[in-house]
């Protein structure tokens, strides 16, 4: 079995601070990643997608990608509390079509 | 922005009943996906369709479970006699490349 694995949280910052959300992946062979944003009782919402390794930014997030430590993290800068809420981390099956989600991490930004 | 649309956002059915989810992806998108999100649990992969048939799906979706695009627009999801281990939301994605986006959500209460 493929596993994504986060951290449940909660995760606590406090507005303006620097969130950092971790993920791990069993198969090294993964090629593509995926941060979502759940809000509670609504559908995950696509953030930003990485599939190189190294840093790729967009806005205030930045997805950073180890694949030797099989290691995925999404920064959030200049936190708000409008970013409370669960993030998802995602691997795509090698068949190119499923996404295999970690249970996601709980961030609680606190003004 | 285009979006996914779903119908219903709510659908309460008895167990033993067949019950049809569909879902409009976005418009030029080619890729379409079925996943469940039983509540406090993660997000689980269906079933993904392409140039009309099923491209890959999970140990889940079995022969209870079928899918569908009846139109241009439409792409269904029917669970033939369902069980209360049903209850779920159900989302519908779809995607033009890689990137996933997510429609609102059926809420299935299976009673």
């Amino acid at each position: 079995q493929k596993e994504v694995e986060q951290n449940s949280g909660p995760l606590s910052v406090p507005e303006g601070a620097i969130a950092s959300l971790n993920c791990t992946y069993s198969d090294r062979g993964s090629q593509s990643f995926f941060w979502y944003r759940q809000y509670s009782g609504k559908s995950p919402e696509l953030i930003m997608f990485i599939y190189s390794n190294g840093d790729k930014e967009d806005g205030r997030f930045t997805a950073q990608l180890n694949k030797a430590s099989q290691y995925v993290s999404l920064l959030i800068r200049d936190s708000q509390p409008s970013d409370s809420a669960t993030y998802l981390c995602a691997v795509i099956s090698n068949s190119g079509y499923a996404l295999n989600f970690g249970k996601g991490t709980s961030l609680l930004v606190t003004p | 922005e285009p979006e996914v649309t779903q119908t219903p956002s709510h659908q309460v059915t008895q167990m033993g009943q067949e019950v049809i989810l569909r879902c409009v992806p976005i418009s030029n998108h080619l890729y379409f996906y079925w996943y469940r999100q039983i509540l406090g649990q993660k997000v689980e992969f269906l079933v993904s369709f392409y140039n009309n048939e099923i491209s890959e799906k999970s140990e889940i979706f079995d022969d209870q479970f079928s899918v569908e695009r009846p139109d241009g627009s439409n792409f269904t999801l029917k669970i033939r006699s369902t069980k209360l281990e049903d209850s779920a939301m159900y989302f519908c994605a779809s995607s033009f490349d890689v990137e996933q986006y997510f429609g609102p959500g059926t809420r299935l209460t299976v009673t």
